[in-house]
């Protein structure tokens, strides 16, 4: 029972235009969400994060947007650049619990 | 400032033997996680401690898998006897308690093949 899904396994963007990349979550328990970038090779890294308590976070050219009633959430990238060529993890974790709930990513490429 | 350590990166041995995956935290971190990443499952948690005690093992798999946290700096993750299934990229990460909602770092993984 998966309950972070990331439904695009891949997706393609043009250098400049916005990437979205979307994430639903299925454990109404959850409160605290966050998006990590893997390059190969390399271990994830974390990117931004968003609490249950607002429904836009931004950082530089990243914007995540939580829609609680919807159990929804996206990453905006506005502009897209070439190193933003990676995979990205959306999860998820409720009050005060140490663990976190990965889905099972999207790959972002992003088009010359 | 090192991140998480881990080794080796790449493991390939023949089904059956020990494997052993080493683990370094960063320093000041009192959370250790080791989870396994492969294409049908993607990135699932295996085992968590907080300050070298095992809080939730419910991710592993079966009874091969053994992990251990002798001290705040180090951690293993053994497999005996392997099986080829096992074949996937292992991470450990850690983070820190002090604040809340603080993100786990990872490593860069340890690639394990099983022949």
């Amino acid at each position: 029972d998966q309950q972070v899904k990331q439904n695009s396994p891949s997706l393609s963007v043009q250098e400049g235009r916005i990437s979205i990349l979307n994430c639903d979550y299925t454990n109404s328990m959850f409160d605290y969400f966050l998006w990590y970038k893997k390059y190969p090779a390399e271990g994830p890294t974390f990117l931004i994060s968003i609490s249950s308590i607002k429904d836009k976070n931004e950082d530089g050219r990243f914007t995540v947007f939580l829609n609680k009633s919807a159990k929804h959430l996206s990453l905006h990238i506005v502009p897209s650049q070439p190193g933003d060529s990676a995979v990205y993890f959306c999860a998820a974790r409720r009050d005060r619990d140490d663990k976190i709930i990965f889905g099972k990513g999207t790959r972002l490429h992003i088009l010359p | 400032d090192a991140g998480v350590i881990q080794s080796p990166r790449h493991e390939v041995t023949e089904m059956g033997q020990e494997v052993t995956l080493r683990c370094k935290p960063i320093s000041g971190h009192n959370s250790l996680f080791w989870y396994r990443q492969t294409m049908m499952r993607g990135l699932e948690l295996l085992i968590y401690f907080n300050n070298n005690v095992p809080i939730d093992d419910s991710g592993m798999p079966e009874d091969r898998f053994s992990a251990k946290m002798p001290n705040a700096s180090f951690s293993t993750l053994k497999i005996q006897p392997s099986e080829p299934r096992d074949s996937a990229v292992y991470f450990c990460a850690s983070s820190s308690r002090s604040g809340y909602n603080q993100p786990q770092h990872f490593g860069d993984g340890t690639r394990l093949s099983i022949l």
